[in-house]
């Protein structure tokens, strides 16, 4: 089935320091791929999302290219900052024919901890 | 906000007891979808209906069971419970079958003890 591996964390940084996470996934279609955001104490949000092979996803200065080649959706960040500190996921979204996608399958996440 | 609303935030209940998690989801939207992340296990994806019909299922265990109100609202019970049920459970809500964009609820915290 899907499957999602994601680098294990906490991933410590100091502000302005460049960021990635890695993601590679398993599936037997074509995913759409997606990073979401939790940050303490409140549910998961939608951080960018990637539809098709070489689509980059952007937000908030985060970025992350779908790469069909190496299977990966690594998220980076140029200069991180402290209110960046959370656990993100890397998610999956595969299409079967009968419902158009199932749901989404999510890594395990990977916190970030950004230090002043 | 997301929107998307659950309740109780907290729970703490015996061993063998029963709860019900509520969920009201996003203005709209018509796909509820439940998720249990534990420590351990992570983000395990549990079951989604849609427009009151059950359109998925993941790795929800036969002592739980969900349904979808005509008003659109969710309800997940829990019976049976065991210490290993203790997580956080979501609803997320997204306007239709398509799924990808998920809108979380701010998420159950269940205690069993």
């Amino acid at each position: 089935g899907d499957s999602v591996t994601q680098m294990e964390g906490p991933v410590t940084l100091s502000e302005e320091a460049f960021l990635t996470i890695n993601c590679t996934y398993t599936a037997t279609g074509y995913p759409s791929l997606f990073w979401y955001v939790q940050y303490p104490g409140e549910g998961l949000q939608l951080l960018l999302k990637a539809t098709k092979a070489d689509d980059k996803g952007s937000n908030k200065g985060f970025e992350a290219t779908y790469r069909k080649e190496t299977t990966s959706f690594h998220l980076e960040k140029g200069s991180v900052q402290v209110s960046d500190s959370a656990v993100y996921f890397c998610a999956l979204s595969e299409r079967v024919k009968d419902t158009g996608r199932r749901a989404l399958t999510f890594g395990s996440g990977t916190r970030l901890q950004v230090q002043p | 906000d997301s929107g998307v609303t659950q309740t109780p935030k907290h729970l703490i209940t015996a061993t063998g007891q029963r709860v019900t998690l509520r969920c009201s989801p996003r203005s709209g939207d018509l796909s509820v979808y439940w998720y249990q992340q534990s420590l351990d296990q992570g983000l395990q994806f549990l079951i989604q209906y849609y427009n009151g019909e059950e359109r998925a299922k993941g790795n929800i265990l036969e002592r739980f069971s969900a349904q979808q109100f005509p008003d659109l609202h969710s309800e997940l019970n829990l019976s049976s419970l065991e210490l290993g049920d203790s997580a956080l459970y979501f609803c997320a809500s997204s306007l239709g079958q398509v799924t990808g964009e998920l809108f979380f609820g701010e998420g159950s915290r269940l205690t069993v003890l």
